[in-house]
């Protein structure tokens, strides 16, 4: 299995403009957690799906945020509209039967 | 809200120098992992640590946690350069078949060789 894959890698996109980052979990892992990474605040856990559901988005900051799991192979976090401010590292990561999670390698998001 | 705090968020020291890593919660935990990310990827999981008390060794990293279950601590003997990296504290909350993870502040370690 290749792990969990994000794309894209890097994104830098100007204030306003829409942003979809994406993430393929590894196959037969349930769980799946959205995290944002800064130097500021640490890792936050901002959504996380189980068995494609949504389970709690407490931690989703603002409405111009959205994710989604309309399967078990694809999910994605979707910013609209984008502000300096959100740029960060977001990581997809995944859950199997216990507790450990496996990261992707993140999409570090510049927004300009 | 759930937080888990660590210290020092910061440590420098010289390859060969012992260090110990703390993670501390007022929240109790079904269980807690330790992580370690190097630049550009994503964490990787060190270890597990589930019952109150457990000792847990890895080479030349010992993890233990807490007897209340709320905190823990790593120690790394003798460390090398290949130690560096950021290491990450989580706790973890049983909810119906998945776990919540909630991430430590973090403790940024180089080490000189």
């Amino acid at each position: 299995d290749a792990g969990v894959i994000q794309s894209p890698r890097h994104e830098v996109t100007e204030m306003g403009q829409e942003v979809t980052l994406r993430c393929k979990p590894i196959s037969g892992h349930n769980s799946l957690f959205w995290y944002r990474q800064t130097m500021m605040r640490g890792l936050e856990l901002l959504i996380y799906f189980n068995n494609n559901v949504p389970i709690d988005d407490s931690g989703m900051p603002e409405d111009r945020f959205s994710a989604k799991m309309p399967n078990a192979s694809f999910s994605t976090l979707k910013i609209q509209p984008s502000e300096p401010r959100d740029s960060a590292v977001y990581f997809c990561a995944n859950q199997g039967q216990g507790t450990e999670a496996f990261f992707g390698q993140g999409t570090r998001l510049t927004v300009v | 809200t759930q937080l888990l705090e660590q210290s020092p968020q910061f440590l420098s020291i010289q390859e060969g120098e012992n260090l110990t890593v703390y993670c501390n919660s007022s929240s109790v935990f079904s269980s807690l992992q330790w992580y370690r990310q190097e630049p550009g990827e994503g964490p990787v999981l060190l270890v597990t640590v589930v019952t109150g008390g457990e000792v847990k060794k890895l080479k030349r990293l010992t993890f233990q946690f807490g007897d209340a279950r709320k905190d823990s601590s790593l120690h790394i003997t003798a460390a090398q350069p290949g130690d560096t990296g950021l290491y990450l504290c989580a706790g973890a909350d049983s909810l119906d078949s998945s776990y919540k993870l909630i991430f430590g502040s973090g403790t940024r370690l180089l080490v000189r060789p």
